[in-house]
């Protein structure tokens, strides 16, 4: 069964970068797009980017101004999303998604919570 | 991008009842790429919904969605007890993809 499996939860300072992973099981991870979401604590979804995992085609939002990027590893099946220049608002939950055929995200990862805080 | 604003904020029902969830969006959303997603408590979202309204592999029946253009409903015929959550519907036939602001529906 297709499954993401995400990295641990991070604390960091404001002006840090952080890097979360997810790694991708259960079906070929090149024939997939990968995208990012955040929940800030009380808020609603936030869509932050995508990777074509076999071209490794990206979009990001603009609201992020150039703070995330998005890369993939596809020897090991995993996404990263790096998000730079920290402040206390981006403390959120982050979430991989696997984008089915539909084009809606059919497979979520588990989450990783981020904390900054000085 | 597309707005879209769910209502009510919060649904109070009881198990058995029916429950009808309501999304909203700022302009017509492309070819109805409209999907619901439930979230329970420290869980993440599951897709319920994809096309406005088709189901997911392996969602019950007793969930279906409809509505094109600019609203969309969600059902829930008769409540289960887990399926107390939050509720988002989300487009994604416009970039940037957004999300409603969800429904909490409960007890």
């Amino acid at each position: 069964q297709v499954q993401l499996v995400q990295s641990g939860a991070e604390v960091k300072k404001p002006g840090a970068s952080v890097k979360v992973s997810c790694k991708a099981s259960g079906y070929t991870f090149t024939s997939y797009t990968i995208h990012w979401v955040r929940q800030a604590p009380g808020q609603r979804l936030e869509w932050m980017g995508w990777i074509n995992g076999g071209n490794d085609n990206t979009k990001y939002s603009q609201n992020f101004q150039g703070r995330v990027t998005i890369t993939r590893d596809t020897s090991a099946s995993t996404a990263y999303m790096d998000l730079s220049s920290l402040r206390s608002e981006d403390t959120a939950v982050y979430y991989c998604a696997r984008q089915g055929f539909s084009g809606s995200y059919s497979d979520w990862g588990q989450g990783t919570l981020v904390t900054v805080s000085s | 991008e597309i707005v879209l604003t769910q209502s009510p904020g919060t649904l109070s029902l009881s198990p058995g009842e029916r429950a009808t969830l309501s999304c909203r969006a700022s302009q017509s959303v492309s070819s109805s790429y409209l999907a619901w997603y439930q979230q329970r408590p420290g869980q993440a979202p599951r897709l319920l919904i994809y096309g406005a309204s088709s189901r997911a592999t392996g969602i019950p029946d007793r969930f279906s969605g409809s509505g094109s253009g600019t609203d969309f409903t969600l059902t829930i015929s008769r409540l289960e007890p887990e399926d107390f959550a939050v509720y988002y519907c989300q487009q994604y036939g416009s970039s940037p993809p957004t999300f409603g602001q969800g429904t909490r529906l409960e007890i």
